[in-house]
């Protein structure tokens, strides 16, 4: 199984900010690699498929990066909509696996 | 509208069952992948299964396999997931989600608790 690990846990950030959340593989795959956005309560929300690839609709202070064991998330300038929990998933192989999430909050 | 819209969610003693459903609507249901995840009370999320298009080949977490059992009826654009043996590590948020996670359903709430 592909073991996914997400850092950091937890990101302290300001309005306007740049951040970047990272991914790490327990192995290395293809692109397979999706990032979702979840607020409390919600569904989560996807961002980015095939690690780089912007899901329509979503911003482009969104992007996507990355491919083997390292994959990150950036986004570029931090919106107060932003602040919600990210999640990373592998789909390249079964059983997909996701990170434990990263909480971004505010400074 | 691409909608997914889940059911059947509830409470449960240890050891028993339950059936999710899970309807689509707005897309052309039996070409797509379909997948279960789950959430348990303040944790991350987890992928539970999935399911191809044609309902061929099926695939599992570890944790569920021989409890859990997907399955689907492309003529009547459902999703479903027979849940036995529950235990009360399963109490979770259950979503459906199609493909690659574009579009999931607002889920449906497990508890399984004496």
């Amino acid at each position: 199984d592909i073991q996914m690990t997400q850092s950091p846990s937890t990101l302290s950030a300001s309005v306007g900010d740049r951040v970047t959340i990272t991914c790490r593989a327990s192995q290395s795959f293809s692109r397979w690699l999706a990032w979702y956005q979840q607020k409390p309560g919600k569904a989560p929300k996807l961002l980015i498929y095939k690690a780089s690839s912007l899901e329509r609709g979503v911003p482009s202070r969104f992007s996507g990066s990355g491919s083997g064991t390292e994959f990150t998330l950036t986004i570029s300038s931090l919106q107060p909509d932003d602040f919600a929990t990210y999640y990373c998933q592998q789909y390249d192989s079964y059983p997909y696996t996701f990170g434990q999430g990263t909480k971004l909050e505010i400074k | 509208e691409v909608q997914l819209v889940e059911s059947g969610g509830g409470l449960v003693k240890p050891g028993g069952s339950l059936r999710l459903s899970c309807a689509a609507s707005g897309f052309t249901f039996s070409t797509y992948t379909m997948n279960w995840v789950r959430q348990a009370p303040g944790k991350g999320l987890e992928w539970v299964s999935s399911i191809i298009g044609s309902g061929t080949y099926t695939y599992y977490v570890d944790s569920v396999k021989g409890r859990f059992t997907i399955s689907r009826d492309n003529a009547k654009n459902s999703l479903f997931l027979q849940m036995n043996s529950l235990r009360a590590e399963d109490t979770a948020v259950y979503y459906c989600a199609r493909e690659v996670g574009d579009t999931w359903g607002q889920g449906t709430v497990v508890t399984v608790s004496s």
